[in-house]
């Protein structure tokens, strides 16, 4: 089955910078790579998300890069801000005819420094 | 922006008191998922239902089922509630298709936080 690995474990940056957060997959069928954000006793909820089709997405601060050959997904957020503090969740899956379960990486605690 | 529905948000029971977590879904998805998150973990799915179709992880523990009555509810049963189990339980939904593109985002509930006692 797929197995996804996430790193680093927990990630510390001054804000304003930027941080950057790196899963990879193990099965190259995967084409849908979600990311969710947990804050403390929350729900996960989707941030961004991209399919093998492309090689990057952005919406606003966040951008999420994808390398197919390396099997390698990124997250990328700029200009961090306080509320940004979380931890975040990759995944993956292969979507369509039927697959429909995530695979998630371990997570990433988020903490960023006034 | 209450989507998927959980109740009740906080449960306790006590050791080996059955005890019945509810999901409910306002999306008309046609897939439902049972997660189990404990402190600083994945969540790891337990299972989940293809319309009425339901898919049991190889390691979820037979003190856990579920029923999903109607496409809009779902529940989780545990049987018999060991310590083990005390965790944060999360239900999500997607809409997918047996053919052609599908959706594949997974919309999560608020989930139902366990205590056993």
């Amino acid at each position: 089955g797929e197995n996804v690995e996430q790193h680093p474990s927990t990630l510390s940056v001054q804000e304003g910078d930027s941080a950057v957060i790196k899963c990879t997959y193990s099965d190259s069928a995967s084409n849908y790579f979600p990311w969710y954000k947990q804050e403390l006793g929350k729900r996960p909820q989707l941030i961004i998300d991209i399919r093998s089709n492309v090689g990057e997405k952005k919406d606003q601060r966040i951008a999420v890069t994808l390398n197919k050959t390396a099997k390698h997904f990124s997250l990328h957020i700029t200009e961090t801000q306080p509320e940004d503090s979380a931890v975040y969740f990759c995944a993956a899956s292969r979507a369509n005819f039927g697959n429909e379960k995530l695979t998630f990486g371990t997570g990433t605690r988020l903490t960023i420094i006034p | 922006d209450a989507m998927v529905i959980q109740n009740p948000r906080y449960q306790v029971t006590q050791f080996g008191k059955p005890v019945t977590l509810s999901c409910s879904q306002t999306l008309n998805h046609n897939v439902m998922y049972w997660y189990q998150q404990k402190s600083s973990q994945a969540p790891k799915l337990l299972f989940h239902y293809y319309d009425k179709d339901f898919n049991n992880e190889a390691d979820t523990p037979d003190n856990f089922q579920s029923r999903r009555p109607n496409t809009s509810f779902c529940f989780l049963d545990i049987r018999s509630p060991g310590l083990g189990d005390a965790a944060m339980y999360l239900c999500a939904t997607s809409r997918l298709r047996r053919a052609g593109p599908s959706t594949d985002t997974q919309y999560f509930g608020p989930g139902t936080r366990l205590t056993v006692l």
